[in-house]
């Protein structure tokens, strides 16, 4: 079964540069979750879209932004990178805006180390 | 909003033991409970689910169990192998968003 795609897998910048993390849904999933993961943290919600419309924010900071397109991909765009930038960054997908009882399905991660 | 405590780790057993991994959350609303396993190495795989009160989630011989009044979801295996080492989250689901617990690693050594 086709699975959550992300890329790319590793990233390395240097600080104060821009990255951009690309998400690819599971087929006719509508709804994409972005999750940051700290060096031995929890994973931590940063925003949420549904229809291509943000659903839900979280503690995702000003430098970063965030978009779903019309083929329901979404991209973290993260500029002026800072050295606790450095984290997994996993995408999810689901269906169904709102339905709680729906599983969120997580791709493999991109590691992003801020140099 | 949404908040779950789980068991500190990291949690050390021999092979053939029995693991319990507790957590309580605290959600607005009616959530839906979720137990996320992660692999070294690896992304987060969902282990097992349950969506109202009494349910039992199961999965590769775990189980969980929706406890409404005691606002818990205690993660069991009766029989831990090595290859169940990994860490452990929990995740209440009340909105759109999941909320993990910190993680608990297990190690099973044979």
């Amino acid at each position: 079964a086709a699975g959550v795609i992300q890329s790319p897998r590793h990233l390395i910048k240097e600080k104060r540069e821009t990255a951009t993390l690309k998400c690819y849904p599971i087929p006719r999933h509508d709804t994409v979750y972005w999750y940051q993961q700290g060096p031995g943290q929890d994973p931590q919600f940063l925003i949420s879209f549904y229809e291509k419309m943000q659903s839900d924010k979280g503690s995702i900071p000003d430098r970063f932004s965030a978009q779903q397109f019309s083929d329901y991909h979404s991209e973290l765009n993260m500029s002026s990178l800072e050295l606790g930038d450095s984290a997994l960054y996993f995408c999810a997908s689901s269906e169904g805006q709102g339905a709680l009882t729906y599983e969120q399905y997580f791709g493999p991660g991109t590691r992003l180390t801020v140099t | 909003g949404d908040s779950v405590t789980q068991m500190e780790g990291p949690v050390t057993l021999s092979e053939e033991a029995f693991l319990t991994i507790n957590c309580t959350y605290t959600a607005t609303g009616y959530p839906s409970l979720f137990w996320y396993v992660q692999y070294p190495g690896e992304g987060l795989q969902l282990l097992l689910k349950a969506t109202k009160a009494d349910d039992k989630g199961s999965n590769k011989g775990f189980e969980a169990t929706y406890r409404k009044e005691t606002t818990s979801f205690h993660l069991e295996k009766g029989s831990v192998q090595v290859s169940d080492s990994a860490v452990y989250f929990c995740a209440p689901r009340g909105s759109e968003k999941l909320v993990f617990g910190k993680g608990t690693k297990l190690t099973v050594n044979p």
